[in-house]
């Protein structure tokens, strides 16, 4: 099946500064989802994008679809203490089958 | 989310025994999902189930098993636990559309 890559794995950034991380894919993805797992806790959607070049926003957070679909970036702006934890993307293949498949994670760790 | 609940939250258990992690949702969704997280290999799939006659295979199928008793139930087993089984598991669910997913909030299972 499809598999995605992201990068970096842990990333140390001071309480302010910006943070982004990426999923990557050798194969055009259907879509791209984005989930955020707090420190202790379980994963929680964020949002889905499916159209090539989408661009979508959360308060400090943009996500973003490559034009050919085979990456995806997660930025978030102006980190709050709030944004600690490990922010996966995932591949939804349709139609309910195979589940999701999920990237390794970037564990975002905010120094205040 | 509230919606999805897991038991046992925490289960510490010997190499041999027989294990089973119990799963509901009230969210009233047919779609349910089992998944393992090992620190740095994110979430991968064992198991997924369409409704209460589907049961599917996932990634890591290998070793558990699972029952679908109702809709809102869904049970994973180990029969014959051993340590490379110690993870986090979580439950998920979703609806027809299969692509956001809801988490329970996992089970920590130690296998000494």
């Amino acid at each position: 099946g499809q598999q995605v890559m992201q990068i970096p794995q842990y990333q140390h950034v001071q309480e302010g500064e910006d943070f982004t991380t990426y999923c990557n894919s050798s194969t055009t993805l259907s879509n791209i989802q984005w989930y955020k797992q707090r420190p202790g806790g379980h994963p929680v959607f964020l949002i889905q994008l499916v159209k090539s070049g989408e661009v979508k926003k959360q308060k400090r957070l943009t996500f973003q679809f490559g034009e050919a679909k085979k990456n995806s970036s997660l930025h978030i702006t102006a980190t709050q203490t709030t944004d600690v934890g490990t922010y996966f993307c995932a591949l939804y293949s349709g139609g309910g089958a195979d589940g999701l498949t999920f990237g390794k994670g970037t564990h975002l760790i905010i120094q205040p | 989310d509230a919606d999805v609940t897991q038991t046992p939250r925490n289960r510490i258990t010997k190499t041999g025994k027989r294990i089973m992690l119990e799963c509901s949702q009230t969210k009233g969704h047919d779609r349910m999902y089992w998944y393992r997280q090992d620190p740095g290999l994110g979430l991968r799939l064992i198991y997924y189930s369409f409704d209460v006659k589907d049961i599917n295979k996932g990634e890591i199928s290998d070793g558990y098993s699972v029952s679908r008793q109702a809709q809102a139930k869904f049970s994973l087993s180990l029969e014959s636990a051993i340590p490379n089984q110690t993870a986090l598991y979580f439950c998920a669910t979703s609806d027809l559309s299969g692509d956001t997913q809801y988490f329970g909030p996992g089970t920590r299972l130690t296998v000494l």
